[in-house]
């Protein structure tokens, strides 16, 4: 089975700090994603990216960025973090063939 | 743009109840279709997908989805629910050749035993 390993499932950071969230997946996938949950507002797509150094904005990429030197990893950036971030945070990978998603367990950060 | 629509936020039913969540698309080309669950504590899972062929889809758990796409529509259904079922379910939608799903925005499911 594909894995997709979120490294913290929780996280406590204060405003104005500088987050990473780190996603590694153990299937060689092209595709990862970085979505955020929110209640009532279901997934949005933050950024993704089809290969190595390759990325695209999804609908709400303001406030984040990311990288993706390696093909099995995939970070999420939040360069100065705000209480509005505060949200439950999944990464997925995709292999292109075969178009479903696996999903991490999820960080669920806090900004205080 | 892709959009997907999900008709109810949350759903309470009892068990051995017969379930239908809504779900519609808007998009007018060739898609692939999904529904996930997530189960309380759990993280996302896929129930079943849609992408050629028989426009009815089986899935895990007894879960079955109808693609109509006369109706842009992809609605799941389940003949009789268990309390196990208590979750949050969400309908998504790819387009074809596209790299990107687009989620719904989840309808939660309780089940009262």
């Amino acid at each position: 089975d594909v894995k997709v390993t979120q490294s913290s499932r929780y996280l406590v950071k204060r405003t104005g700090e500088k987050v990473f969230l780190e996603c590694v997946q153990d299937m060689d996938h092209e595709n990862m994603f970085w979505y955020r949950q929110d209640p009532g507002l279901g997934l949005r797509l933050i950024y993704f990216s089809y290969d190595v150094k390759m990325k695209e904005k999804g609908d709400i990429p303001e406030g984040y960025s990311v990288s993706r030197e390696k093909k099995e990893r995939f970070s999420l950036i939040l360069e100065s973090a705000s209480t509005n971030q505060t949200s439950m945070y999944l990464c997925a990978s995709r292999d292109r063939s075969n178009y479903g998603y696996t999903f991490g367990s999820g960080t669920r950060l806090t900004v205080v | 743009a892709q959009s997907v629509s999900q008709h109810n936020h949350h759903v309470i039913l009892s068990e051995a109840a017969s379930l239908e969540l809504g779900c519609n698309y808007s998009y007018g080309g060739t898609v692939n279709l999904f529904w996930y669950v997530q189960y309380p504590g759990q993280h996302l899972q896929l129930l079943l997908k849609y992408f050629s062929g028989d426009p009815l889809v089986k899935g895990i758990k007894g879960f079955e989805a109808e693609f109509i796409k006369s109706k842009f529509s992809f609605n799941l259904r389940k003949p009789s629910v268990q309390w196990s079922d208590t979750a949050e379910y969400f309908c998504a939608v790819n387009a074809d050749r596209d790299d990107k799903i687009i989620f719904g925005k989840g309808t939660r499911l309780h089940i009262l035993p």
